[in-house]
């Protein structure tokens, strides 16, 4: 069973922060990984994908992949409250589907 | 470039009905997946077809079915509702050269 653990929350980061959330995955096989922002109502959004070790940055996001730990991360610089959202990780391997954890929520107070 | 559209958005029915979710993927995208979202289970795969073909299939049961046509729009279908049914349905489009999916706006389904 192909799992992606992710600390629900939620997590709390003043205006102007560092938020980092984290993700491990199971298979150490994945290929590919996503991060995907998805405000409450609404669908997911990309934010990100990485797919080799190290960091990706794209303006305020960095991913940050670890294949040896099977540990993959994001943070997100000068949080903003428009960041607060729930943040999906989804590994995926091959044609085989994406698999999503359950999301951590986050909260940047102003 | 147009999004992923769903169709409807929203939807209430009743146990024991049927429905019929729709999803145009972005133009030039050729997978089509599904996906079901509840507050306790969080995204869970449903299918993805892929020319027409299914290609995956999650552990859903039998009343949950789709299909794609040639111009790469799917249709799930939902067969004897049940209460545990209500959901965000989402859909997801990705092009044959990526594996990044791109989500639709949803449908909400509501069953009485």
């Amino acid at each position: 069973q192909k799992e992606v653990e992710q600390n629900s929350g939620p997590l709390s980061v003043p205006e102007g922060a560092i938020a980092s959330l984290n993700c491990t995955y199971s298979d150490r096989g994945s290929q590919s990984f996503f991060w995907y922002r998805q405000y409450s109502g609404k669908s997911p959004e990309l934010i990100m994908s990485i797919y080799s070790n190290g960091d990706k940055e794209d303006g305020r996001f960095t991913a940050q992949l670890n294949k040896a730990s099977q540990y993959v991360s994001l943070l997100i610089r000068d949080s903003q409250p428009s960041d607060s959202a729930t943040y999906l990780c989804a590994v995926k391997r091959g044609n085989t589907p994406l698999v999503f954890g359950k999301g951590t929520r986050l909260s940047v107070i102003a | 470039k147009a999004g992923v559209t769903q169709t409807p958005r929203y939807l209430i029915k009743t146990r024991g009905q049927q429905v019929t979710l729709s999803c145009s993927p972005i133009s030039g995208h050729r997978s089509v997946s599904w996906y079901q979202q509840t507050p306790g289970q969080g995204l869970q795969f449903l299918f993805e077809y892929f020319s027409e073909t299914q290609r995956n299939k999650g552990n859903f049961p039998g009343r949950f079915s789709g299909r794609q046509f040639s111009n790469s729009r799917s249709e799930m279908n939902v067969s004897t509702l049940e209460l545990g049914d209500s959901a965000l349905y989402l859909c997801a489009s990705s092009s044959p050269a990526q594996e990044t999916q791109y989500f639709g706006p949803g449908t909400r389904l509501l069953v009485l």
